[in-house]
C-alpha cells in the first residue's frame, strides 16, 4: 500500500508568518506534487517535482516554494503567509512512468489569521 | 495550456439510478485520463482511469467512455448506493502533470 503522509491535518498561523507544509511518501516515487484544493476550483497544482533537488512550476506558484533535498520528502514553504492562503493543502506522488496514478496524502487544512 | 472543464456541479440521484459525469479537454496530445472520488474528509482516491487507446473502461458498477475526437469523457455510475455520495473530480494529462476539472458532488438520497 502507497502512504503518503503530511505533517499536519490542521494548521493555524499569522499573516506574515513563514509555513512549512512536509510530505513523505515510502513508496520510492520519482514524482511529487503540491496541490491546493479550494470549493469550485478543483485541484490546483501549485509545484511538482521530478527528482531529488529539481521542482518546475505549476499553475500558481506565487508566494510559494518548495524544497526536495531527499526523494521521500518534498516541503512546501510559505514564504510570507497571506489571508488569501488559506486553504485545504494536498500533497500527491506518482511512479516516474508517465502518466499514471497519484496517490494523494490525507491534506493539511491551513487558516491564515 | 490544457484545460478541463466538468458537469454538472453537482447531481443528486435516487438510490439505484444511474449517473453521468461530463468533462471536455482542451489538449488533443492529451492521453490519459483518471478520476478520482474524495469522501467527506478524505483524500482524493483513484477509482478508474483511461487511456487514449481505448474508447471504454468498466470496473463493476463503473465505466468511463472517452471521445477522442470530441474531446470529451464521461463517467458512468450505475445502481447508485449512499456509499458512492462524493465528490468526483475528473482529470486529463500527456505528462506527469494532471490537469482537473472543478469537481461534480454527487449525492445519492435512499
Amino acid at each position: 500500500d502507497v502512504k503518503v503522509t503530511q505533517s499536519s491535518r490542521y494548521l493555524v498561523k499569522r499573516t506574515g508568518e513563514k509555513v512549512f507544509l512536509e510530505c513523505v511518501q515510502d513508496m520510492d516515487h520519482e514524482n511529487m506534487f503540491w496541490y491546493r484544493q479550494d470549493p469550485g476550483l478543483g485541484l490546483r497544482l501549485i509545484y511538482f517535482s521530478y527528482d531529488v533537488k529539481m521542482k518546475e512550476k505549476g499553475d500558481i506558484p506565487e508566494g510559494y516554494s518548495v524544497s526536495r533535498e531527499k526523494k521521500e520528502r518534498f516541503s512546501l514553504i510559505l514564504e510570507s503567509a497571506s489571508t488569501n492562503q488559506t486553504s485545504m493543502y494536498l500533497c500527491a506522488s506518482s511512479p516516474s512512468a508517465s502518466p499514471d496514478t497519484q496517490y494523494f496524502g490525507p491534506g493539511t487544512r491551513l487558516t491564515v489569521l | 495550456g490544457e484545460n478541463v472543464e466538468q458537469h454538472p456541479s453537482t447531481l443528486s440521484v435516487q438510490e439505484g439510478d444511474s449517473a453521468v459525469i461530463k468533462c471536455t479537454y482542451s489538449d488533443s496530445a492529451s492521453n490519459y485520463f483518471p478520476w478520482y472520488k474524495q469522501e467527506l474528509g478524505k483524500r482524493p482516491q483513484l477509482i478508474i482511469d483511461i487511456r487514449s487507446n481505448v474508447g471504454e473502461k468498466k470496473d463493476q458498477r463503473i465505466a468511463v467512455t472517452l471521445n477522442k475526437t470530441a474531446k470529451h469523457f464521461s463517467l458512468h455510475i450505475t445502481e447508485t448506493q449512499p456509499e458512492d455520495s462524493a465528490v468526483y473530480f475528473c482529470a486529463a494529462s500527456r505528462t506527469d502533470k494532471l490537469i482537473f476539472g472543478t469537481g461534480t458532488r454527487l449525492q445519492v438520497f435512499p
